[in-house]
């Protein structure tokens, strides 16, 4: 059965920090996907990235940046000099490829934030 | 970007009842998703709602309980039938591809389910 860890339930960094949310997974899959999605105070869904397992380039958007290590199971998410803004809890998710959408699952989050 | 509506936003209904949650999306898409929030919980999702054809439900969930219609690109119902406390939940409506980057998956705004 596949499964995601987030190890970190709650993280708190002062503004400025870099912070890195931990992800790592478990599939039986050789094709899948991996999501990040944050979801702030007020509640709605904000998806971030979606990667496929055969590109493990990291990616960089702004101040995030995920590093995807195929070798240890992990999609890590770092957060670069965070703001107050980027206070919400974070998911990482996996899905199967091959039947894109199913077997989809999400791991607890990480509630993180950052104190002006 | 997409814009996705879902209506009620919220509802206190009776036990053995059931509801239907509507999501419109303001674009056509190719892939329409609804998922459910516990309090406090990570996300799960419920099934894929295809266009033209029945939903694809994820372990767990079944049809009987959570009848889905998607009559065409941009809408799709998500019923909870014969309801139970267990069921409050905030329901999420989800869609990616279609006039918008296909890399990029949108939320509604969520339907709070309270159950008496």
């Amino acid at each position: 059965a596949q499964k995601v860890t987030q190890a970190q339930t709650e993280i708190s960094v002062v503004e400025k920090e870099d912070v890195t949310l931990d992800c790592v997974y478990e599939t039986r899959d050789t094709t899948y996907y991996l999501f990040w999605y944050k979801q702030p105070p007020s509640g709605e869904l904000v998806f971030l990235i979606r990667r496929n397992s055969f590109d493990e380039q990291n990616e960089i958007s702004g101040r995030y940046s995920w590093n995807f290590q195929k070798s240890t199971s992990s999609f890590n998410f770092t957060i670069t000099a965070s703001q107050v803004v980027d206070s919400a809890v974070y998911f990482c998710a996996l899905s199967e490829a091959d039947n894109y959408g199913q077997n989809f699952v999400f791991g607890p989050g990480t509630r993180l934030s950052v104190l002006p | 970007s997409a814009v996705i509506s879902q209506k009620p936003s919220r509802d206190i209904c009776q036990r053995g009842t059931s509801l239907t949650i509507q999501c419109q999306v303001d674009s056509q898409v190719t892939m329409m998703f609804w998922y459910r929030q516990q309090p406090g919980q990570s996300l799960t999702l419920i099934a894929t709602a295809n266009q033209g054809s029945e939903a694809t439900y994820e372990s767990g969930f079944v049809i009987d309980k959570f009848p889905i219609s998607r009559p065409n690109l941009t809408f799709s119902t998500l019923t909870v039938s014969n309801m139970s406390p267990e069921d409050s939940s905030i329901y999420l409506c989800s869609a990616e591809g279609g006039d918008f980057s296909y890399n990029e998956q949108f939320f509604g705004p969520g339907t709070r389910l309270t159950v008496l």
